[in-house]
């Protein structure tokens, strides 16, 4: 069975500080991959997707960046945080870009 | 522009009642698909169902059942004799080919179950 981990799970950053989060997906090969980030609020938007090694499609400008090194690792960065990237960061995977989207158990990030 | 709206921010219920959760969505597309998904507390989302634009047929899985109907572009969840793990955020969601499969969220309903 597939398997989905992210981590870290928690993370207390100072503001102008680099971030690095990572997910790794298991039990499947070429899977497409997701970021979502969910502000207090509740709603999820959708940061990054990738369909293979070294592809990324950006869904909205901001000050993170993804990056896809191997099949089953998704990584997102950035080099300077600033207070509003506080959320939670969700990684999910498919096999299809209309399958369902299986989710990962999440980093909650604060930006201080 | 496709759309999802859950109108209902939060809901109270007792223990053993009966919840419906409303979700309406607005698409051009004739093939899509619509999602619901549980978070807890935890904050994973869960994956509760999927159907597709060609299927109304309603589904009942335990005490859950989702009631969908094209003609009000509506796709309601209710939970039969709620119980305290219930207790959760529940997010409709929608996808089609012409949004290249990215899935577009409601804004969640609160649900709280009190014993």
């Amino acid at each position: 069975s597939q398997t989905i981990h992210q981590w870290p799970a928690t993370l207390v950053q100072p503001v102008g500080s680099p971030l690095s989060l990572e997910c790794t997906v298991e039990g499947t090969s070429n899977p497409n991959l997701y970021w979502y980030r969910q502000a207090a609020g509740r709603g999820l938007q959708l940061l990054f997707y990738s369909v293979g090694i070294g592809q990324i499609s950006s869904e909205v400008p901001q000050n993170l960046s993804a990056s896809r090194p191997q099949d089953r690792q998704f990584i997102l960065s950035s080099k300077k945080l600033l207070l509003s990237d506080s959320g939670f960061y969700l990684c999910a995977w498919d096999r299809d870009r209309t399958d369902t989207q299986y989710f990962g158990p999440g980093t909650r990030l604060t930006v201080l | 522009a496709q759309k999802v709206t859950q109108a209902q921010t939060e809901i109270s219920v007792v223990e053993k009642e009966d919840v419906t959760l409303d979700c309406v969505y607005e698409t051009r597309d004739t093939t899509y698909y619509l999602f619901w998904y549980k978070q807890p507390p935890s904050g994973e989302l869960v994956f509760l169902i999927r159907r597709n634009s060609f299927d109304e047929q309603n589904e009942i899985s335990g005490r859950y059942s989702w009631n969908f109907q094209k003609s009000t572009s509506s796709f309601n969840f209710t939970i039969t004799a709620s119980q305290v793990v219930d207790s959760a955020v529940y997010f409709c969601a929608l996808t089609t080919r012409g949004s290249q499969g990215n899935l577009i969220f409601g804004k969640g309903t609160k649900l709280s179950v009190k014993p």
